[in-house]
This record gives structure tokens, sequence and C-alpha cells, in this order.
């Protein structure tokens, strides 16, 4: 079946701007992560659900940074007023359930940079 | 809070000789262990994982990794490269009820022919 997919795969966006990533996990896994990654580092927890409860926000690095997953399926990761900081690699990950043992299975990513 | 050092940045080999990635952690709790590898444009992809079953851990493409506690250590090793090996490696860990991964800042593998 289809793995994770992230649209858009590159997002170009003035400062000051907003921003919407996607995720579409696959189908059935019920927990979905999302991380940053910026050059030359691993990626960074930002935040978790499972279904549609957001269960861990602790990674997000302030309140210009929102997610949401309404339905429990797609997911959207949403910044506000844009800044040059920003500037990474956006992943999403999906995991048939919650806790260690699940294996995450990661999209290609989304790379945001702010200009 | 837990926490992954990966030794060398950049790594080099010879088509055929060994590959030894290195990969400390830091954690409270007894953790699972990861070694995810990263191709160009390409998600993070699972080598293999380590849940306190057996120490010695075979993932995919004839890597493997030894788990131990001791040493906090979980070092990636393959005998022999190859080129498609050349990739960026990353260490990973999270705690057994948790649901993060922590990741180290990864390996670049470089396979010289």
């Amino acid at each position: 079946g289809a793995g994770v997919s992230q649209s858009p795969r590159y997002k170009v966006t003035k400062r000051g701007q907003d921003v919407a990533l996607r995720c579409d996990p696959i189908s059935g896994h019920v927990s979905l992560y999302w991380y940053r990654q910026a050059l030359g580092q691993g990626p960074e927890f930002l935040t978790y659900f499972n279904y549609e409860a957001q269960q861990d926000k602790s990674g997000l690095p302030n309140d210009r940074f929102s997610a949401e997953r309404p339905e429990g399926s797609i997911s959207t990761l949403t910044i506000q007023r844009t800044e040059q900081r920003d500037s990474a690699m956006y992943r999403c990950a999906s995991s048939l359930g919650t806790g260690g043992v699940y294996e995450q299975y990661f999209g290609p990513g989304t790379r945001l940079t702010v200009t | 809070a837990q926490s992954v050092t990966q030794l060398g940045s950049h790594v080099s080999v010879s088509e055929g000789a060994l590959v030894l990635l290195r990969c400390n952690y830091s954690s409270s709790v007894p953790p699972y262990l990861f070694w995810y590898v990263q191709y160009p444009n390409q998600g993070l992809q699972l080598l293999l994982k380590y849940t306190s079953a057996a120490t010695l851990v075979k993932g995919i493409n004839g890597f493997e990794a030894e788990f131990k506690k001791s040493e906090t250590s979980f070092h990636l090793t393959k005998p022999s490269a190859h080129m498609s090996d050349a990739a960026e490696y990353f260490c990973a860990v999270s705690e057994r009820y948790g649901n993060k991964l922590v990741f180290g800042a990864g390996t670049i593998l470089r396979v010289k022919s």
C-alpha cells in the first residue's frame, strides 16, 4: 500500500506569511507524529496524535506552531507569521499503535524555506 | 531526559570494508533503540530496532547492531560495504511506553570504489 505522503514537498514563503503543511498517514495507522529537521541535525519531535487527540505538543517551539488531525487521519501543521528560523525539513510519521515498540514510518518531508 | 550521540558526522570506507557507525545513548529507563537510514529525497527508513529481546539485532541490507548496556552503546555494523550503502544514518532512542523518538545528529556514510 501507499506510504506516508506529505504536501507540498517544497514550500518557499516570505517572512510573516502563514503556511500549512499536510500529512497523509498510512491507512489504519492510529498514531501520527510531526518532527522538524534542521540542516545537519537529526529530526526533532514537535507533536504527536493518537487518533484525533493531540497527546503531546511539548516539542512545538512557540505558539505560532499548531497542529490538528480532526478526523483521525490527515494532519495539518500550521506555522503562523513565519520567521527565517522556521526554515527546515518538516517530517511526518505514522505508526500502527502507541508506544516505542511500534515502528514509525516516515514521509518524504516538506522542505520549508522562509525568505 | 534522553539523548543520543553519534560519533563522527562523516565516515568514509572503501567498498568491501567493514562499516562501523557509533551511537551512544543516555536514558534513565530501559530504552528502545533504532537505526534509520535516509537516502536523498526520501523519507527515513527503519534499518533495525532493539526492544529488549536479543542484544544482537539483525536488520535489513546486512546491517546489525549490538546493544551494550554497560557501555550505553548501540553501534551499527556491516561486514562489507556496498556502494548502495552510501546514505545518512540516524540512531534514535525512545522510552518503552513513550512515543517520541529522540535522534542523534546523523552520520553520513561515503563508500569509495
